[in-house]
Protein backbone atom coordinates (compact mmCIF):
# COMPACT_ATOMS: atom_id res chain seq x y z
CA UNK A 1 0.00 0.00 0.00
CA UNK A 2 1.34 3.53 -0.85
CA UNK A 3 1.91 5.90 1.94
CA UNK A 4 -0.21 8.53 0.05
CA UNK A 5 -2.36 7.43 -2.75
CA UNK A 6 -4.45 9.97 -4.93
CA UNK A 7 -6.20 9.07 -7.83
CA UNK A 8 -4.32 10.12 -11.20
CA UNK A 9 -7.14 11.55 -13.08
CA UNK A 10 -7.50 13.37 -15.15
CA UNK A 11 -10.16 14.96 -13.10
CA UNK A 12 -12.40 16.95 -15.84
CA UNK A 13 -14.71 20.11 -14.74
CA UNK A 14 -16.63 22.35 -16.29
CA UNK A 15 -15.84 25.91 -15.71
CA UNK A 16 -17.67 27.59 -12.62
CA UNK A 17 -17.79 24.35 -10.98
CA UNK A 18 -16.37 22.63 -8.01
CA UNK A 19 -13.67 20.41 -8.53
CA UNK A 20 -13.31 17.83 -5.43
CA UNK A 21 -9.79 15.95 -5.47
CA UNK A 22 -8.91 13.51 -2.75
CA UNK A 23 -6.52 11.63 -0.73
CA UNK A 24 -5.75 9.29 1.50
CA UNK A 25 -2.68 8.63 3.66
CA UNK A 26 -1.60 5.10 5.48
CA UNK A 27 0.46 6.34 8.17
CA UNK A 28 -1.88 7.13 11.70
CA UNK A 29 1.26 9.02 13.10
CA UNK A 30 0.96 12.01 10.09
CA UNK A 31 0.17 15.46 11.76
CA UNK A 32 0.60 17.77 8.49
CA UNK A 33 -0.61 17.91 4.86
CA UNK A 34 -0.29 19.88 2.00
CA UNK A 35 -1.94 20.42 -1.31
CA UNK A 36 0.90 21.82 -4.26
CA UNK A 37 -0.04 22.70 -7.65
CA UNK A 38 2.17 21.84 -10.82
CA UNK A 39 1.41 23.44 -13.77
CA UNK A 40 3.49 21.01 -16.34
CA UNK A 41 7.22 21.76 -16.13
CA UNK A 42 6.98 24.35 -13.36
CA UNK A 43 8.02 23.54 -9.51
CA UNK A 44 5.17 22.47 -7.29
CA UNK A 45 3.79 25.56 -5.88
CA UNK A 46 2.03 24.95 -2.08
CA UNK A 47 -1.52 26.19 -2.12
CA UNK A 48 -2.62 24.71 1.23
CA UNK A 49 -1.82 23.06 4.45
CA UNK A 50 -4.35 22.20 7.45
CA UNK A 51 -2.73 20.70 10.61
CA UNK A 52 -6.40 19.67 12.34
CA UNK A 53 -9.80 17.99 11.55
CA UNK A 54 -12.13 19.73 9.85
CA UNK A 55 -11.97 22.17 6.84
CA UNK A 56 -9.77 25.20 6.39
CA UNK A 57 -11.06 28.07 3.35
CA UNK A 58 -8.73 30.25 1.67
CA UNK A 59 -10.02 31.82 -1.22
CA UNK A 60 -11.85 29.45 -3.58
CA UNK A 61 -9.93 26.50 -1.68
CA UNK A 62 -10.70 24.26 0.92
CA UNK A 63 -9.20 21.70 3.00
CA UNK A 64 -11.14 18.91 4.46
CA UNK A 65 -9.19 16.75 6.79
CA UNK A 66 -10.58 13.80 8.71
CA UNK A 67 -8.09 11.87 11.00
CA UNK A 68 -9.91 9.28 11.86
CA UNK A 69 -10.52 8.27 7.89
CA UNK A 70 -7.31 9.10 7.07
CA UNK A 71 -8.20 11.21 4.66
CA UNK A 72 -7.70 14.50 3.18
CA UNK A 73 -9.45 16.62 0.54
CA UNK A 74 -9.13 19.80 -1.80
CA UNK A 75 -12.08 21.78 -3.28
CA UNK A 76 -11.94 24.26 -5.82
CA UNK A 77 -14.58 26.38 -6.35
CA UNK A 78 -15.77 28.37 -9.59
CA UNK A 79 -13.08 26.29 -11.41
CA UNK A 80 -11.24 28.56 -13.66
CA UNK A 81 -9.16 26.97 -16.95
CA UNK A 82 -5.79 28.68 -15.06
CA UNK A 83 -6.87 26.14 -12.30
CA UNK A 84 -6.01 23.28 -14.85
CA UNK A 85 -2.65 21.83 -13.05
CA UNK A 86 -1.71 18.75 -11.20
CA UNK A 87 -2.34 18.54 -7.56
CA UNK A 88 -0.02 16.99 -5.47
CA UNK A 89 -0.53 15.69 -1.91
CA UNK A 90 1.95 15.51 0.34
CA UNK A 91 1.60 14.20 4.26
CA UNK A 92 4.57 14.67 7.15
CA UNK A 93 5.27 11.32 7.83
CA UNK A 94 7.30 9.57 10.49
CA UNK A 95 10.29 11.43 8.98
CA UNK A 96 10.95 15.39 8.77
CA UNK A 97 10.06 15.64 5.08
CA UNK A 98 7.03 15.49 3.05
CA UNK A 99 5.66 11.99 0.94
CA UNK A 100 3.93 12.75 -1.95
CA UNK A 101 1.19 10.96 -3.68
CA UNK A 102 1.35 10.54 -7.63
CA UNK A 103 -0.81 13.69 -8.02
CA UNK A 104 -3.88 14.42 -9.89
CA UNK A 105 -4.30 15.78 -13.21
CA UNK A 106 -7.69 18.71 -13.00
CA UNK A 107 -8.92 19.99 -16.17
CA UNK A 108 -11.53 22.88 -16.51
CA UNK A 109 -13.18 22.55 -19.29
CA UNK A 110 -13.92 26.00 -20.46
CA UNK B 1 13.39 37.94 -3.09
CA UNK B 2 14.72 34.58 -5.01
CA UNK B 3 13.24 31.27 -5.30
CA UNK B 4 14.78 28.47 -5.07
CA UNK B 5 16.96 27.36 -8.06
CA UNK B 6 18.30 24.44 -9.71
CA UNK B 7 21.13 24.07 -12.89
CA UNK B 8 20.99 22.25 -15.21
CA UNK B 9 17.28 22.92 -16.32
CA UNK B 10 17.79 19.82 -18.32
CA UNK B 11 20.62 17.30 -19.02
CA UNK B 12 21.03 14.60 -21.53
CA UNK B 13 23.99 12.71 -20.93
CA UNK B 14 25.20 8.90 -21.78
CA UNK B 15 25.02 5.82 -19.30
CA UNK B 16 27.94 5.70 -17.34
CA UNK B 17 28.75 9.31 -17.45
CA UNK B 18 28.55 11.87 -14.40
CA UNK B 19 26.14 14.58 -13.47
CA UNK B 20 26.18 16.97 -11.66
CA UNK B 21 23.17 18.85 -10.22
CA UNK B 22 23.72 22.29 -8.33
CA UNK B 23 20.65 23.91 -6.17
CA UNK B 24 20.58 27.21 -4.55
CA UNK B 25 18.06 27.61 -1.75
CA UNK B 26 16.04 30.62 -0.59
CA UNK B 27 18.69 32.87 1.38
CA UNK B 28 18.18 32.06 5.03
CA UNK B 29 17.15 28.73 4.65
CA UNK B 30 18.40 26.23 6.31
CA UNK B 31 16.59 22.94 5.76
CA UNK B 32 17.85 21.86 1.74
CA UNK B 33 16.11 19.10 0.59
CA UNK B 34 16.43 16.92 -2.71
CA UNK B 35 13.45 15.04 -4.00
CA UNK B 36 13.11 12.73 -7.33
CA UNK B 37 10.20 12.11 -9.73
CA UNK B 38 10.82 9.24 -12.01
CA UNK B 39 8.44 8.69 -15.28
CA UNK B 40 4.99 7.96 -14.02
CA UNK B 41 5.54 7.96 -10.28
CA UNK B 42 5.18 10.07 -7.39
CA UNK B 43 8.13 12.32 -6.26
CA UNK B 44 9.98 10.76 -3.78
CA UNK B 45 12.22 11.96 -0.74
CA UNK B 46 16.14 11.83 -1.53
CA UNK B 47 17.78 13.42 1.22
CA UNK B 48 17.44 16.26 3.89
CA UNK B 49 20.18 18.93 4.60
CA UNK B 50 20.26 21.16 7.87
CA UNK B 51 23.21 23.69 7.06
CA UNK B 52 26.13 21.18 5.87
CA UNK B 53 25.13 18.12 8.38
CA UNK B 54 23.01 15.54 6.47
CA UNK B 55 19.84 15.19 8.13
CA UNK B 56 18.36 12.34 6.77
CA UNK B 57 19.45 10.27 3.75
CA UNK B 58 17.04 7.33 3.97
CA UNK B 59 16.04 7.85 0.46
CA UNK B 60 19.16 8.12 -1.44
CA UNK B 61 19.04 4.96 -3.97
CA UNK B 62 22.39 3.58 -3.69
CA UNK B 63 25.95 5.22 -3.38
CA UNK B 64 25.75 5.96 -7.18
CA UNK B 65 24.44 8.97 -5.67
CA UNK B 66 26.48 11.61 -3.46
CA UNK B 67 25.02 15.04 -1.94
CA UNK B 68 26.98 17.47 -0.58
CA UNK B 69 26.44 21.01 1.00
CA UNK B 70 29.79 22.45 2.09
CA UNK B 71 28.96 25.81 3.88
CA UNK B 72 25.58 25.49 4.40
CA UNK B 73 24.66 27.03 1.29
CA UNK B 74 24.28 25.41 -2.18
CA UNK B 75 24.22 22.14 -2.39
CA UNK B 76 24.86 19.62 -5.44
CA UNK B 77 24.14 16.36 -6.02
CA UNK B 78 26.45 14.53 -8.05
CA UNK B 79 25.38 10.80 -10.34
CA UNK B 80 28.31 8.90 -10.70
CA UNK B 81 27.98 6.49 -12.90
CA UNK B 82 24.71 7.66 -14.44
CA UNK B 83 22.33 4.31 -15.21
CA UNK B 84 18.94 4.20 -17.32
CA UNK B 85 16.74 4.28 -14.45
CA UNK B 86 18.44 7.49 -12.95
CA UNK B 87 16.20 9.12 -15.61
CA UNK B 88 13.21 11.86 -14.21
CA UNK B 89 12.93 15.16 -12.81
CA UNK B 90 15.45 15.80 -9.48
CA UNK B 91 13.44 18.47 -7.59
CA UNK B 92 15.55 20.95 -4.80
CA UNK B 93 13.64 22.34 -1.69
CA UNK B 94 14.29 24.42 0.71
CA UNK B 95 12.59 25.75 4.60
CA UNK B 96 13.14 28.52 7.29
CA UNK B 97 12.43 25.45 10.03
CA UNK B 98 12.62 21.98 9.88
CA UNK B 99 9.93 19.81 10.91
CA UNK B 100 5.89 19.84 9.95
CA UNK B 101 4.69 23.37 11.65
CA UNK B 102 2.29 26.20 10.40
CA UNK B 103 4.51 28.83 8.45
CA UNK B 104 6.81 26.62 7.39
CA UNK B 105 6.48 26.42 3.76
CA UNK B 106 8.65 24.14 1.59
CA UNK B 107 9.28 26.10 -1.44
CA UNK B 108 10.66 23.70 -4.50
CA UNK B 109 12.64 24.72 -7.25
CA UNK B 110 11.22 23.95 -11.24
CA UNK B 111 13.79 20.92 -11.44
CA UNK B 112 16.94 19.69 -13.12
CA UNK B 113 15.04 17.07 -16.11
CA UNK B 114 17.93 14.52 -16.27
CA UNK B 115 17.85 12.23 -19.27
CA UNK B 116 20.21 9.25 -19.43
CA UNK B 117 20.65 7.43 -22.56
Amino acid sequence: QKEVEQNSGPLSVPEGAIASLNCTYSDRVSQSFFWYRQYSGKSPELIMSIYSNGDKEDGRFTAQLNKASQYVSLLIRDSQPSDSATYLCAVYTGRRALTFGSGTRLQVQP
Amino acid sequence: EAGVTQFPSHSVIEKGQTVTLRCDPISGHDNLYWYRRVMGKEIKFLLHFVKESKQDESGMPNNRFLAERTGGTYSTLKVQPAELEDSGVYFCASSQWEGPRPGNTIYFGEGSWLTVV
